[in-house]
């Protein structure tokens, strides 16, 4: 069965430092993984996606996540965050049949300017 | 595109308690999902319909859980009886065809249940 860590609950870094989210991932077969961010009061919003190809992938935001098969890790970065990225991150994986996504159990990034 | 819409955005009712969730997934989307989020357990699907057909419901934790899809346009999720521990955030997220997994999820804006 899949499965998702997300090491940290929450995170709290300066505005314009960089940022790392962990997220660790277990899947017999290529995982298929995703970020979403979450707003106070909001729905979730898809940040990026990896399913092939290069492993590092670009997404919406400024952000970036870089999937590493032997490390089974999908960890997301950002190289200077902004009082406005402060949210709730979730990475999530799905399988190549079907539609179904798990996620994991969060992370909260503060920032503190 | 208006997005999702779900309604009402916040719900009180007391335990034993029938409650209706509705949800308008964005036109021409023909995947839809139902989740619940809470504190213990984090985000996890309830349901999901393809074309309307409920696809997998393994998620939907017993019986007094149960989701409707009647046209592309509609779905609601209900509880009967309701208790204390259903109280969570309920989320629809709906989806385009054609990828499965890969195809991009878009969330409404989620209905906040409090079962006193």
């Amino acid at each position: 069965a899949q499965s998702v860590t997300q090491p940290d609950i929450h995170i709290t870094v300066s505005e314009g430092a960089s940022l790392e989210l962990r997220c660790n991932y277990s899947y017999g077969a290529t995982p298929y993984l995703f970020w979403y961010v979450q707003s106070p009061g909001q729905g979730l919003q898809l940040l990026l996606k990896y399913f092939s190809g290069d492993t590092l992938v670009q997404g919406i935001k400024g952000f970036e996540a870089e999937f590493k098969r032997s490390q089974s890790s999908f960890n997301l970065r950002k190289p200077s965050v902004h009082w406005s990225d402060a949210a709730e991150y979730f990475c999530a994986v799905g399988r190549e049949y079907g539609n179904k996504l798990v996620f994991g159990a969060g992370t909260i990034l503060r920032v503190k300017s | 595109d208006a997005g999702v819409i779900q309604s009402p955005r916040h719900e009180v009712t007391e335990m034993g308690q029938e409650v209706t969730l509705r949800c308008k997934p964005i036109s021409g989307h023909n995947s839809l999902f139902w989740y619940r989020q809470t504190m213990m357990r984090g985000l996890e699907l309830l349901i999901y319909f393809n074309n309307n057909v409920p696809i997998d419901d393994s998620g939907m934790p017993e019986d007094r859980f149960s989701a409707k899809m009647p046209n592309a346009s509609f779905s609601t999720l209900k509880i009967q009886p309701s208790e204390p521990r259903d109280s969570a955030v309920y989320f629809c997220a709906s989806s385009l065809p054609g990828q499965g997994v890969l195809d991009t999820q878009y969330f409404g804006p989620g209905t906040r249940l409090t079962v006193l």
